[in-house]
């Protein structure tokens, strides 16, 4: 099975913030890695689709990078909505999660 | 509008089976997978395998495999998900989302919560 380490596992950042979140996968997984939004009691929210592709109806400060074995979520410029926990998740075999990311806000 | 809705929440004893059900609309119900994931009180994202509607194959992952099975109603674009032999450590949100041959998942259900407890 491929693992996902996400980095930091909580952070805490000022709106207007840049903010970078990693993800690791124990295997070489192409660009077979997407991102999700999940707030409190709701479901998650797709925001990058392989490694780089903005979903539609995503604010561009969401950014994806990255291929291989790491990869990179920015925020540009941190909002008061973003305060959420983010998902990396692999689909080059089978599918797995990172263990998620806490943003606060400030 | 795409939707996926979810049966309500459900309490069973240990050793039980529930069946989760996650009703389509606003696409085509056999062009997307159904895939399963769920979330554990205050943990991450699990994922617990796939189906596809239109040949009801399924792809199911190894940590379930034995325990879980998914199927669907074409008739009624509804999916069900089917957990026997629940313990404790299955208390979750599972929650159904589609996806287009394993890729991501666009647009997920609201969730449903399982409690296992005696």
């Amino acid at each position: 099975d491929i693992q996902m380490t996400q980095s930091p596992s909580s952070l805490s950042a000022s709106v207007g913030d840049r903010v970078t979140i990693t993800c690791q996968a124990s295997q070489d997984i192409t660009t077979y890695l997407n991102w999700y939004q999940q707030k409190p009691g709701k479901a998650p929210n797709l925001l990058i689709y392989d490694a780089s592709n903005l979903e539609t109806g995503v604010p561009a400060r969401f950014s994806g990078r990255g291929s291989g074995t790491d990869f990179t979520l920015t925020i540009s410029s941190l909002q008061p909505d973003d305060t959420a926990t983010y998902y990396c998740q692999q689909h080059y075999d089978l599918i797995s999660f990172g263990q998620g990311t806490r943003l606060e806000i400030k | 509008q795409v939707q996926l809705v979810q049966s309500g929440a459900e309490v069973k004893k240990p050793g039980a089976s529930v069946k989760v059900s996650c009703k389509a609309s606003g696409y085509t119900f056999t062009t997307y997978d159904i895939n399963w994931v769920r979330q554990a009180p205050g943990q991450g994202l699990e994922w617990m395998g796939w189906m596809n509607p239109s040949t009801g194959n399924t792809g199911y992952a190894h940590k379930f495999r034995g325990r879980v099975t998914m199927t669907r109603n074409t008739s009624t674009t509804t999916a069900y998900l089917e957990l026997s032999g629940l313990r404790a450590e299955d208390t979750a949100v599972y929650y159904c989302a589609r996806d287009l041959t394993s890729s991501w998942y666009d647009y997920w259900g609201q969730g449903t919560l399982v409690t296992v407890s005696s």
